[in-house]
């Protein structure tokens, strides 16, 4: 079962609102990862966690801030958001000891007001 | 820097043509891993093939097929007898090994936009 999933599907926020997305994989995978894709742009990688450590921070502004409870689990939790903060949040995850292909969940659809 | 090149912004076929989507990347690396992922309309990103660098063998899987080539720096991607389903965008991808613990940093393409017309 290689499937990854993220909740909630579509999120509208207000700059000011705090809201969590969330991710979740039953692969046994021991890195995940967190993804920002714009409107007819490729994903931009946000951040990684490994072994539910962090293990990289691509210079991702505070107001949004990663955690990872357990293996299976991973969610980003938003606070003070711009408009310019809308679009597409894709998490993945891949295999630590194998094959490093990343399996990528269905997204969240965010938009900032 | 590693660099991954997808020339082809947007591609239209008609059904049941054979189409090729180019992919050329750049990097330092001996050992790299190059992926092509599948974005439909939906928008969640399904992974297709990995390759390594020391595998030069053409892949084959179903319809679609796979051309990598290291003397020039390509890995084509071509969907035989393409069908309405497979419209979509594809993203080449290049790996880049950032950190102690193994993981990688994919550098995508830009994409290629790929409609089949019925």
């Amino acid at each position: 079962d290689t499937e990854v999933t993220q909740t909630p599907k579509h999120l509208v926020m207000g700059m000011t609102n705090k809201k969590s997305l969330k991710c979740e994989q039953h692969m046994g995978h021991r890195a995940m990862y967190w993804y920002k894709q714009k409107a007819k742009k490729p994903p931009e990688l946000m951040f990684v966690y490994s072994y539910e450590k962090l293990s990289i921070n691509e210079s991702v502004p505070s107001r949004f801030s990663p955690e990872c409870p357990n293996s299976s689990l991973l969610n980003l939790h938003l606070h003070a958001l711009q408009p310019e903060d809308s679009a597409l949040y894709l998490c993945a995850s891949s295999p630590r000891d194998r094959n490093y292909e990343q399996y990528f969940g269905p997204g969240t659809r965010l938009t900032v007001t | 820097a590693q660099k991954v090149t997808q020339a082809q912004t947007e591609i239209s076929v008609v059904e049941k043509e054979d189409v090729t989507l180019d992919c050329v990347y750049e990097t330092r690396d001996t050992t790299y891993y190059l992926f092509w992922y599948k974005q439909p309309p939906s928008g969640e990103l399904v992974f297709l093939i990995r390759r390594n660098s020391f595998d030069e063998q053409n892949e084959i899987s179903g319809r679609y097929s796979w051309n990598f080539q290291k003397s020039t720096s390509s890995f084509n991607f071509t969907i035989t007898a393409s069908q309405v389903v497979d419209s979509a965008v594809y993203f080449c991808a290049l790996s880049e090994d950032i950190s102690n613990f193994g993981n990688e940093k994919l550098t995508f393409g830009t994409g290629t936009r790929l409609t089949i017309i019925p």
